[in-house]
């Protein structure tokens, strides 16, 4: 595709349940970031993938979020019993290159918790 | 760690006047600076890098180390510059790659 796809682009879930958030970069990139974004707020850094490897998890709020790239392409953002404080929209964003600068966002998912 | 401010959440202006969206920020090191914009109904989008020294658009922003400033301005606003900006900083150098960014400020341009 010609830009980063995310989906799905609207999730509504009961405070408690389980949401995968998935994210498609740009073909070839090899930096993936995933950031989350309050209502008002400005993007905030979540996790950066360089291929496959996960290499900075610190903005992750709770065990609650994981993320995984397995093949280096598509990742997915997982967020387990869901609390209403994760209504939020969720953004990833790829580099071509491990050093960031021009990141390529998607259009992100908005996830609600109710 | 690192730090934007952008003090202004809203910031209204009419067409043909001058514009300045204002960016400070707070890091011990040598940072890179950016603008990203975000137009209505589209993705978040870069417009411009402070090593960059150009122009996008009408819009510069100048690196100002002693006032930890990066403003951005346009001379003359249009009505299509209505949009959220969001002024974001990375640590400069090799290994650099996680953006912070402000909370951003929605300038809306007056007809």
């Amino acid at each position: 595709g010609a830009g980063v796809s995310q989906s799905p682009r609207y999730k509504v879930a009961k405070r408690g349940q389980d949401v995968a958030l998935r994210c498609d970069p740009i073909s070839g990139h090899v930096s993936l970031f995933w950031y989350q974004q309050a209502l008002g707020q400005g993007p905030e850094f979540l996790t950066y993938f360089q291929n496959e490897a996960q290499l900075d998890k610190s903005g992750l709020p709770s065990d609650r979020f994981f993320a995984e790239r397995p093949e280096g392409s598509v990742s997915t953002l997982k967020i387990q019993r869901t609390q209403q404080e994760d209504s939020a929209v969720y953004l990833c964003a790829s580099s071509l290159g491990p050093i960031s600068g021009e990141l390529f966002f998607g259009e992100g998912s908005r996830l609600t918790v109710l | 760690a690192q730090r934007v401010t952008q003090p202004e959440k809203l910031l209204s202006v009419f067409k043909g006047a001058p514009v300045e969206l204002k960016c400070n920020y707070s890091y011990s090191g040598s940072p890179e600076l950016f603008w990203y914009v975000q137009y209505s109904r589209q993705r978040l989008q870069l417009l411009l890098r402070h090593i960059s020294r150009e122009s996008i658009k009408g819009f510069t922003a100048d690196l100002n180390k002693g006032e930890t400033s990066f403003h951005l301005k346009k001379p003359f606003a249009q009505e299509e510059d209505s949009a959220m900006y969001y002024c974001a900083l990375t640590p400069f150098g090799a290994g650099s790659y996680q953006l912070t960014f402000g909370k951003g400020t929605k300038l809306s341009v007056i007809p």
